[in-house]
């Protein structure tokens, strides 16, 4: 997985409580990115980083926050968590070499909120 | 708004057949095309990428075309194996959209023994 982890890989977690999931990357990409995955919407972007303390909302970013304190972190917190946040997330990373924009996913997050 | 989108969300091949898997685009300014696998209960994995200013790329067993006058992608799998059985997505970019992409909803190909 192109030297991304993700942690915790499995979460369930009671509605209304916060919850931070983890990215790490190894490769020292500047790029990462958030994205959920539901069956009938592909993967779908919460939020991404262009750089350390430098982040922007992507097409599906309420009840969702980053942070990127160093280049190899990327925390997503969902600030109160909602039955409708129930999703796979997958974090990915690019570095962005000429024209290429290709990204690299980690193994993804199952988060269960009951 | 603009999208990247697939024609079939299921495509059933016979073992040593080809695959073909379908995209259309309606962003006349994409720039730069990229199909993904992901297995069950993993993450999205590049398979190939190609940029508009070329209509065709090969790689190990898979071939991508663009068509770019009909904004339609398809990724050609040579003699489709198990291991292939899958859900392609195919992703698009475009300078308009920075360094993000926009991905399709995805096309399962099961392969029969």
């Amino acid at each position: 997985d192109a030297g991304i982890t993700q942690s915790p890989r499995h979460k369930v977690t009671e509605t209304g409580t916060p919850v931070t999931l983890r990215c790490h990357q190894t490769e020292n990409h500047r790029y990462m990115y958030w994205y959920r995955q539901d069956p009938g919407h592909g993967l779908r972007l919460i939020h991404y980083s262009y750089g350390v303390k430098d982040t922007d909302k992507g097409e599906v970013s309420d009840g969702y926050s980053v942070s990127r304190s160093k280049t190899e972190d990327f925390l997503l917190t969902l600030e109160s968590a909602t039955s409708s946040q129930t999703s796979v997330y997958f974090c990915a990373i690019s570095g962005r070499t000429g024209s290429s924009y290709e990204q690299y996913f980690g193994p993804g997050t199952r988060l269960t909120v009951t | 708004g603009e999208s990247v989108g697939l024609h079939l969300p299921t495509l059933s091949v016979q073992e040593g057949d080809n695959s073909i898997i379908n995209c259309a685009y309606s962003n006349s300014a994409s720039d730069y095309f990229i199909w993904y696998k992901q297995e069950s209960g993993k993450g999205p994995q590049f398979i190939i990428d190609i940029r508009s200013n070329m209509d065709k790329r090969q790689g190990q067993r898979v071939t991508v075309l663009l068509n770019k006058t009909v904004k339609h992608l398809s990724l050609q799998i040579a003699a489709t194996q198990p291991g292939d059985s899958a859900v392609y997505f195919c992703a698009d970019h475009s300078r308009a959209a920075g360094n993000k992409l926009t991905f399709g909803g995805g096309t399962r190909v099961l392969v029969k023994p």
